[in-house]
């Protein structure tokens, strides 16, 4: 069964700070995607990776995946209140339209 | 113009009642989901249905059966609801096969609560 880790599980930082937080994998993911959920709301989904070594680019999110295809990482530049939230990585199965989450990190974006 | 509701939001319950959530969606996709989210945030998959049949069926206790009258709706009934079945579940659709990118649209949740 694979296992997607997160890390950090916490993050808390001030408004403008930069950051990164990193997804694993216990093995190789078929398409790795990255989700960002508000509180009371359901996630968003915020990009989709398949090819290793792959990097995109969100407006202050920029998105990395690992050149093994086993690990990935969202760095997020002058971080915003906005940017508060749960961001979820997950690896997406085109055979049988499976999502397996990792954990998830908490962002909080402090004023 | 919610792309995918649910209903209800909150639903508070004793242990071993019977109940219902519902969700539609209107974004005429194939196939829909449903998610349990727990205390800790982990997200896990439960079901999909790609036009009306069952595709994806986790190890999920046969209390929780999914229903789908059509392809807008799937439905989650839950029999005999015992403490840990207190989550908050997710209704997601995508276009399934069709979308290779696997894009999903996630409802805005039930928050259930059983004591």
């Amino acid at each position: 069964t694979q296992l997607l880790e997160q890390s950090p599980q916490f993050l808390s930082i001030q408004e403008g700070e930069n950051l990164t937080v990193y997804c694993n994998s216990s093995s190789v993911f078929s398409s790795l995607q990255w989700y960002r959920q508000e509180p009371g709301e359901g996630p968003v989904l915020l990009v989709t990776v398949v090819t290793g070594g792959e990097v995109k680019k969100l407006k202050r999110l920029t998105f990395q995946f690992g050149d093994a295809r086993k690990d990935s990482s969202l760095h997020i530049t002058a971080a915003q209140t906005g940017d508060t939230g749960l961001y979820l990585c997950a690896d997406y199965s085109g055979n049988t339209g499976k999502l397996i989450f990792g954990q998830g990190t908490t962002l909080q974006v402090k004023p | 113009d919610t792309a995918v509701s649910q209903t209800p939001k909150y639903l508070v319950t004793q242990m071993g009642n019977d109940k219902s959530i519902k969700c539609e969606q209107n974004l005429g996709h194939d196939t829909m989901y449903w998610y349990k989210q727990d205390s800790k945030k982990f997200l896990k998959i439960m079901f999909s249905y790609n036009n009306k049949e069952l595709i994806i069926n986790e190890t999920v206790p046969n209390r929780f059966s999914p229903k789908s009258p059509d392809k807008a709706h799937l439905n989650l009934h839950i029999n005999s609801l015992e403490l840990g079945d207190s989550a908050v579940y997710f209704c997601a659709s995508s276009q399934g096969l069709a979308d290779p990118r696997g894009t999903q649209y996630f409802g805005p949740g039930t928050r259930l609560t059983v004591l």
